[in-house]
């Protein structure tokens, strides 16, 4: 079974740029999720998808973080524009439930993102 | 919101030697505790995880204990090998809907 796939896995842009990250979940997977992991701390929820519909983005930065999920599959988070404490991982992990994420989560292996 | 504390930071023991890793949380609504190990340049991997109507659970090396009254619970591993060598993070959600909580993470090295 192939895992999450995440691209690009490295990304350096200048401050006020703008940066889009992908990913493709777990074949099946109705949950998909995006952490912030900034060094040294543990992930962080961004945004949760349960197939196409947001779940919770409660803790996403909505004047500067968008994300989509159009057709329930692949994901795309973007930010813009990018300041330096965005500089983290950024990973996308995936569950298989059908209530909102009561599955186990796997990971992707994230992208890392260095803002200058 | 959940708020998990994990401890030590950094662990250090000898090849063989036995490592634990504590967690606390603070939602006592808090039923799945999941603790996941990240090697560097890669996404968190999930090693255990215990449920809140389970005290313990074993695999192998690896065990996880949960005291639901004191909010606690942490990670056993015996016989540490090298390539047990890697953070570990703790995690708790309270029910299904709601969102996993990370702990900060603990550096573990096994010394060879």
């Amino acid at each position: 079974e192939a895992g999450v796939a995440q691209s690009p896995r490295y990304k350096i842009i200048e401050k006020r740029q703008s940066v889009a990250f992908w990913c493709n979940p777990i074949s099946g997977h109705a949950t998909l999720y995006w952490y912030q992991q900034i060094l040294g701390q543990g992930p962080k929820l961004l945004i949760q998808f349960q197939n196409n519909g947001v779940v919770d983005d409660s803790q996403l930065p909505k004047d500067r973080f968008s994300a989509e999920r159009l057709k329930g599959v692949d994901s795309t988070l973007k930010i813009q524009p990018a300041k330096l404490e965005d500089s983290a991982v950024y990973l996308c992990a995936s569950s298989h439930s059908g209530s909102g994420g009561a599955g186990t989560q796997y990971f992707g292996p994230g992208t890392r993102l260095l803002v200058l | 919101g959940e708020n998990v504390e994990q401890h030590p930071s950094t662990l250090s023991v000898q090849e063989g030697d036995s490592a634990v890793i504590k967690c606390t949380y603070s939602d006592s609504a808090s039923n799945y505790f999941p603790w996941y190990k990240q090697e560097l340049g890669k996404g968190p991997q999930l090693i255990i995880d215990i449920r809140s109507n389970v005290g313990e659970k074993k695999d192998q090396r690896i065990a996880v204990t949960l005291n639901k009254t004191a909010k606690h619970f942490s990670l056993h591993i015996t016989e540490t090998q090298p390539e047990d060598s890697a953070v570990y993070f703790c995690a708790a959600r309270a029910g299904s809907a709601r969102q996993l909580t990370f702990g900060s993470g603990t550096q573990l090295t096994v010394l060879p």
